[in-house]
């Protein structure tokens, strides 16, 4: 079966600091992945995805790059974190565009 | 703007039918209806999908009117771990890749 893995769950950073999640799917080949972004109380916002290795789509312009250096692995980074890139931050893969979307657990970024 | 509308918030008995109602009155024709539900501090799960017939899976029935303006997901037996979040989505754009998730429906099923 498939999994998905994201880390860490919680994570606190400062103003200014760089940042880097990291999500990985198991048990499939050549996923879509998505990440998505959860403001507090608010619906899910599609940050980027890829269709595969080293091509990423970004939805909104931001402060947040992704990057895919493996099939199955997709990494979503920041050089400098703002105040306003707290959230909740999902990790999700399909087997193709318009199949269900599967989230991972999520990690919830707070920056202080 | 968002492209489906939900009611804020839905109360219902464990052990009854939970009917959970979405519009999406400009659904393009090659646009699926999806549905997913949150549990606090969870990803979401998914639960079904359809495009224009009825669907009925281990977890739900998604019912799509004919003109495709609404859609209907039914719990059939709720229970108390089906308290979550429920989502209605509409994919749109013509990559299919683009999901709006809004703010959705607060499911409370009370003992």
């Amino acid at each position: 079966s498939q999994t998905i893995h994201q880390w860490p769950a919680t994570l606190v950073q400062p103003v200014g600091s760089p940042l880097s999640l990291e999500c990985t799917v198991e048990g499939t080949s050549n996923p879509n992945l998505y990440w998505y972004r959860q403001a507090a109380g608010r619906g899910l916002q599609l940050l980027f995805y890829s269709v595969g290795i080293g091509q990423i789509s970004s939805e909104v312009p931001q402060n947040l790059s992704a990057s895919r250096p493996q099939d199955r692995q997709f990494i979503l980074s920041s050089k400098k974190l703002l105040l306003s890139d707290s959230g909740f931050y999902l990790c999700a893969w399909s087997y193709g565009t318009f199949q269900p979307q599967h989230f991972g657990d999520g990690t919830r970024l707070s920056i202080l | 703007d968002a492209k489906t509308t939900q009611p804020t918030s839905m109360d219902c008995a464990e052990g009854r039918a939970a009917n959970l109602p979405c519009n999406h009155s400009t659904i393009s024709g090659n646009e699926y209806v999806y549905w997913y539900r949150q549990i606090h501090s969870q990803g979401p799960q998914y639960i079904i999908h359809g495009l224009k017939n009825n669907e009925t899976n281990e977890m739900a029935s998604l019912i799509i009117t004919e003109d495709r303006k609404s859609s209907t997901l039914i719990l059939p037996h709720a229970t108390l771990r089906d308290t979550a979040v429920y989502y209605c989505i509409v994919r749109v754009g013509n990559t299919g890749n683009q999901f709006y998730f809004g703010t959705g429906t607060s499911l409370t099923v009370i003992p």
